[in-house]
């Protein structure tokens, strides 16, 4: 069965880090993979969205790579700082199907 | 301009009532989604519509779950009988639906807290 893993429930790093996030999948062929941000009490807001023909894509302190011959993604987030701190959610689709998002990581920035 | 709202924030209901939980689309989105939220869980995809087209019922859990979109804009998620499992955090989101949900940014509303006794 299709199935999307983000590395970890949580992480904490160290202020002005670099924080990497992994979103692995299984049997599953997307088209579109996207990662969005959740913070507690609210709904998630979109940060990037990355096609299968990237490799790599940015926004300001983001960077996502889509690697599909691994099926993963990583998300980094450099300089970090403590307003970083959220859950983070990956979601893929075929293009013509709903998204399927993972479980997401909670990424902790420590100052 | 406004984002998705929807309502009720929290709803707290007993044991085989039925709820109806609203979303307000952005203006212009055609495309609108509903997905659950469970504790500890990812986001649970539910229904999909876009435009006049029959709705993507595919994410659905049981004949106890349905939804309308009266005129391509609000949204109404009904929950019949409902179970102590069916408590979550129920989210919609909206899109422009210009070229297909998936491949465009999605906005979401603040979800409604639904805990069933």
């Amino acid at each position: 069965s299709q199935k999307i893993e983000q590395n970890s429930e949580a992480l904490n790093i160290q202020e002005g880090k670099t924080a990497t996030l992994t979103c692995n999948y299984t049997n599953y062929s997307p088209a579109y993979l996207q990662w969005y941000r959740q913070d507690p009490g609210r709904g998630p807001v979109f940060l990037l969205l990355i096609r299968e023909n990237e490799k790599e894509k940015r926004k300001e302190r983001l960077k996502v790579t889509f690697d599909t011959t691994l099926k993963q993604s990583l998300f980094h987030i450099t300089a970090s700082q403590p307003a970083d701190s959220a859950t983070y959610l990956c979601a893929l689709s075929s293009g013509n199907t709903p998204l399927v998002f993972g479980k997401g990581t909670r990424l902790s920035v420590i100052a | 301009g406004a984002g998705v709202s929807q309502s009720p924030s929290n709803k707290v209901t007993e044991k085989g009532k039925d709820v109806e939980l609203r979303c307000d689309p952005i203006s212009g989105h055609t495309a609108l989604y509903w997905y659950r939220q469970s504790l500890g869980q990812g986001l649970e995809f539910l229904i999909y519509f876009q435009g006049n087209s029959a709705p993507d019922k595919s994410g659905l859990p049981s004949d106890r779950f349905s939804a309308e979109r009266t005129g391509g804009s609000v949204s109404t998620l009904t929950i019949q009988r409902t179970q102590q499992e069916d408590s979550a955090v129920y989210l919609c989101a909206s899109s422009l639906g210009a070229s297909g949900g998936a491949r465009e940014t999605q906005y979401f509303g603040p979800g409604t807290r639904l805990l069933v006794l």
